[in-house]
This record gives C-alpha cells, sequence and structure tokens, in this order.
C-alpha cells in the first residue's frame, strides 16, 4: 500500500527565504510527526499532530518553524526567514494511534523526509 | 539527559549474522526500545519494537538484557541490501517522541 510521501524531496532557499514542506501520511493513520535530521546526525523530534490537533511542539527550534494539520491529514511544516542552520533533511511519519494510553506503542513509519539546502 | 549509544561502524561478511549492540542504560520501565535502518536518501525504515521480551519477525530478532541497559539487534543472513545506517531508539509507553541512538553504520561484504 502507499506508504507516507513528502514533498519537494528537495529544496533549495536562499538564507531569509520562507519554505512550506508537505507530506502525505498514510491514509487513516491518525497521528503524525515532523523530524529534523542533520547531515551525520539521528532523527530529532520537533513536533506531533494527533487528527488536527498539535499536541507537542516542544522540539521546534524557533518560533521560525510552524507546523499544521488542518484537516487532520496532510501536514505542511513551514520555516520564516530560512537561516543556514535549518539546512537538514525534514522527515515526516504517522501512525495509527487512535487515542493516548499509557500502555503500548504504535510503529511510526516514515517518508523519505525533505532535503532542505538554506544558501 | 537520556543517552542511547551504538558503536559507529560495523562490517559483516554476506550471508553471516549480524550482531548489532545499543547501550541504553537509563532506559525508564515503560520506555519501549524501537529498531530502524536508514538507506543514504532514505526514510528510516522500521525493523522490530520490544519493551522486556525477545521479539522476532520476518527481519530481525531484538534480543534485551533482563535489566533492560541494552539490546542487540540480530540479522540472522546478511545480505548486501543490509548495508545501512542502524538505529536504536526508545519511546515511553502512551508517549509520542522517538529518541534515536547515534546510529551504527553497518557494511555487508562479499
Amino acid at each position: 500500500g502507499a506508504g507516507v510521501s513528502q514533498s519537494p524531496r528537495y529544496k533549495v532557499a536562499k538564507r531569509g527565504q520562507d519554505v512550506a514542506l508537505r507530506c502525505d501520511p498514510i491514509s487513516g493513520h491518525v497521528s503524525l510527526f515532523w523530524y529534523q535530521q542533520a547531515l551525520g546526525q539521528g532523527p530529532e523530534f520537533l513536533t506531533y499532530f494527533q487528527n488536527e490537533a498539535q499536541l507537542d511542539k516542544s522540539g521546534l527550534p524557533s518560533d521560525r518553524f510552524f507546523a499544521e494539520r488542518p484537516e487532520g491529514s496532510v501536514s505542511t511544516l513551514k520555516i520564516q526567514r530560512t537561516q543556514q542552520e535549518d539546512s537538514a533533511v525534514y522527515l515526516c511519519a504517522s501512525s495509527l494511534r487512535r487515542h493516548l494510553r499509557t500502555e503500548g506503542t504504535d510503529t511510526q513509519y516514515f517518508g523519505p523526509g525533505t532535503r532542505l539546502t538554506v544558501l | 539527559d537520556a543517552k542511547t549509544t551504538q558503536p559507529p561502524s560495523m562490517d559483516c561478511a554476506e550471508g553471516r549474522a549480524a550482531n548489532l549492540p545499543c547501550n541504553h542504560s537509563t532506559i525508564s520501565g515503560n520506555e519501549y526500545v524501537y529498531w530502524y535502518r536508514q538507506i543514504h536518501s532514505q526514510g528510516p525504515q522500521y525493523i522490530i519494537h520490544g519493551l522486556k521480551n525477545n521479539e522476532t519477525n520476518e527481519m530481525a530478532s531484538l534480543i534485551i538484557t533482563e535489566d533492560r541497559k541494552s539490546s542487540t539487534l540480530i540479522l540472522p543472513h546478511a545480505t548486501l541490501r543490509d548495508t545501512a545506517v542502524y538505529y536504536c531508539s526508545r519511546i515511553t509507553g502512551g508517549g509520542n517522541k522517538l529518541t534515536f541512538g547515534t546510529g551504527t553504520q553497518l557494511k555487508v561484504e562479499l
């Protein structure tokens, strides 16, 4: 079946430009996650949605980063006034997770990522 | 700060078992261990996960020590296509944030 898709796959921006990165989760997946992966590093959590609600944005590095998921499906990560340190691969993941539980876990499935290069 | 550490690189001969260790000495009682792998220019691919018991699926086996401070991912018969960076990660039960380890670059050679 179709996995998580992301677009564009590659984005080059000049410093100071705004960018928007799109994520299409697996159909029916309630939860959606954004991660940032710097070169040679593991992914780091940015933010999390359950349906349209953004329940955790503790990983967003600054107020220039904004994410939304208005209809509980497609999500957009927006970065305003991009800086060179924003250059990274931005990964989206989704999971079935239908409700918060204190036990149990749902596997997160990742998309291919968007490689952002800020010049 | 919770740390998950892995050796930076390992080599394995094709057809042999690849055993990838992970140290998560500060893991909490309700944190799961997840393994992903990442081939160049692709997103992380789910492999296996566990809490306390050893687990096996069609891709790999996961051995978790009794004290849960470390685990080992076993690829029973490594192939060239298993060459990738393997990440050990952890997530709290009921939580949402995967915390990734440092990653191991596995190179499978003829």
